[in-house]
């Protein structure tokens, strides 16, 4: 299996442009997450999906971000406007079961200018 | 919320030496994890700990859950530099939120 995939592994976009981060999980895995990743905040959970069905989006910093699983094998984190404060490292994990442990994508580091 | 906390935030050791993080949770746990991000990496899973007082070992690290569940350790015997990383705790509550610590990031001296 190749992992979760995550793409692009860099952006760099303008202040107010939309930026849209895709995550393909591991195939099977029935969860799926978004975290953001700073030196300030640390790890942080923006939403998590259980069956493409969003459970708990309480970390979805504003109205600025949205996220999607239409469908088992994919997944989108969007944010419109994006402002300077959004750089960050985003990641994209699966599981099958919770006592797996959560396989991490290798990431989209995000710089807003 | 729930909190987890970690200390130390950094550990600089001389190779060979031991290391320890602690995790200490605000909220009784019903499970903890721990991960390892090499630098410029991603998180990867390293463990789960469920029971109470439970320990595990993992060739030269070993895992303690504390017997209230509010806290655990991983220590690292004989530190190699390809133990160097940020080693985080995740704890999970029973409604199935999970918070992860701010990690301890491990530096070893060759």
């Amino acid at each position: 299996d190749a992992g979760v995939i995550q793409s692009p592994r860099h952006e760099v976009t303008e202040m107010g442009q939309e930026v849209t981060l895709r995550c393909k999980p591991i195939s099977g895995h029935n969860s799926l997450f978004w975290y953001r990743q700073t030196m300030m905040r640390g790890l942080e959970l923006l939403i998590y999906f259980n069956n493409n069905v969003p459970i708990d989006d309480s970390g979805m910093p504003e109205d600025r971000f949205s996220a999607k699983m239409p469908n088992a094998s994919f997944s989108t984190l969007k944010i419109q406007p994006s402002e300077p404060r959004d750089s960050a490292v985003y990641f994209c994990a699966s599981t099958l079961r919770e006592d797996y442990g959560y396989t991490f994508g290798s990431g989209t580091r995000l710089t807003v200018v | 919320g729930q909190q987890v906390m970690q200390i130390p935030q950094y550990q600089h050791v001389q190779e060979g030496e031991d290391f320890t993080t602690y995790c200490n949770s605000s909220t009784t746990l019903s499970n903890i994890q721990w991960y390892k991000q090499r630098p410029g990496g991603h998180p990867v899973f390293l463990i789960q700990l469920v029971k109470s007082g439970e320990v595990k070992k993992q060739k030269r690290l070993t895992f303690q859950f504390g017997e209230a569940k509010k806290n655990s350790s991983l220590h690292i015997t004989a530190t190699q530099t390809t133990d160097v990383g940020t080693y985080f705790c995740a704890g999970f509550t029973n409604a199935g939120k999970s918070t992860f610590g701010d990690g301890t990031t491990l530096t070893v001296k060759p």
